[in-house]
């Protein structure tokens, strides 16, 4: 089955820890994203991606870091600059062209103590 | 800058009633896409419809359905025959579709259906 798979679904970490979120899809997208969100709040943007070996930075990158090596995969990794890293966080992935919409994998929620 | 604003915070209304959530945007470029998203409780988003900056008529999905009004810079959501399950989070995101394809969503509306 085509789809988009984060993993872990719930992850916990230690503060002062990097931790780092993995992101799959075998839709053939070229578009991938990562958002965050926290409670009752929307999604903001943290990283995006269109191709393979780039990147641009979202809304709120600051104390993240990704990379695209492969067009299947993006992982998110969550540096220990990040001052308020308890959140929940999504991936999508899409097309790069044509009007399509984005599609979400699960979502990771993300604790630090 | 391409910005959303999503005004109601949330939002309670009867089954079986229709109901409107509002959405406005920002954006100087031409062409654009419009969408929304629903996210129950489970967290998982899932998308509901689909609007093109060009596109001459209004779009509609089942009982979901697009206000588009271009001169206003609004794409409200119509759900007509509200049911128990269509009680969530509903995103509002907008796309430029020239550059670097920035998809940036509104802060959400909380929709409650009571019985």
């Amino acid at each position: 089955d085509g789809g988009i798979t984060q993993s872990p679904k719930y992850l916990f970490r230690k503060e002062g820890q990097n931790v780092t979120l993995s992101c799959e899809q075998n839709l053939n997208h070229d578009a991938m994203y990562w958002y965050r969100q926290d409670p009752g709040q929307g999604l903001r943007l943290i990283y995006y991606s269109q191709i393979v070996n780039d990147f641009q930075k979202g809304d709120i990158a600051e104390g993240y870091s990704v990379s695209r090596e492969k067009k299947e995969s993006f992982p998110l990794t969550v540096t220990s600059a990040q001052k308020n890293p308890t959140a929940f966080y999504l991936c999508a992935s899409r097309y790069r062209t044509g009007n399509t919409e984005a599609f979400f994998g699960q979502g990771t929620r993300l604790t630090v103590v | 800058a391409q910005k959303i604003t999503q005004t109601q915070p949330g939002m309670f209304v009867q089954e079986k009633e229709a109901v409107t959530l509002d959405c406005t945007y920002d954006t100087s470029d031409p062409s654009y896409g419009l969408f929304w998203y629903k996210q129950p409780s489970s967290g998982e988003m899932i998308f509901l419809i689909y609007q093109g900056s060009y596109d001459q008529q209004n779009a509609t999905e089942g009982r979901y359905s697009l206000n588009f009004q271009k001169a206003r810079k609004s794409a409200n959501l119509v759900i007509s025959a509200s049911q128990l399950g269509d009680s969530a989070m509903y995103f509002c995101a907008m796309m430029i579709f020239q550059g670097a394809q920035k998809l940036v969503f509104g802060q959400g509306t909380r929709l409650t259906i009571n019985p």
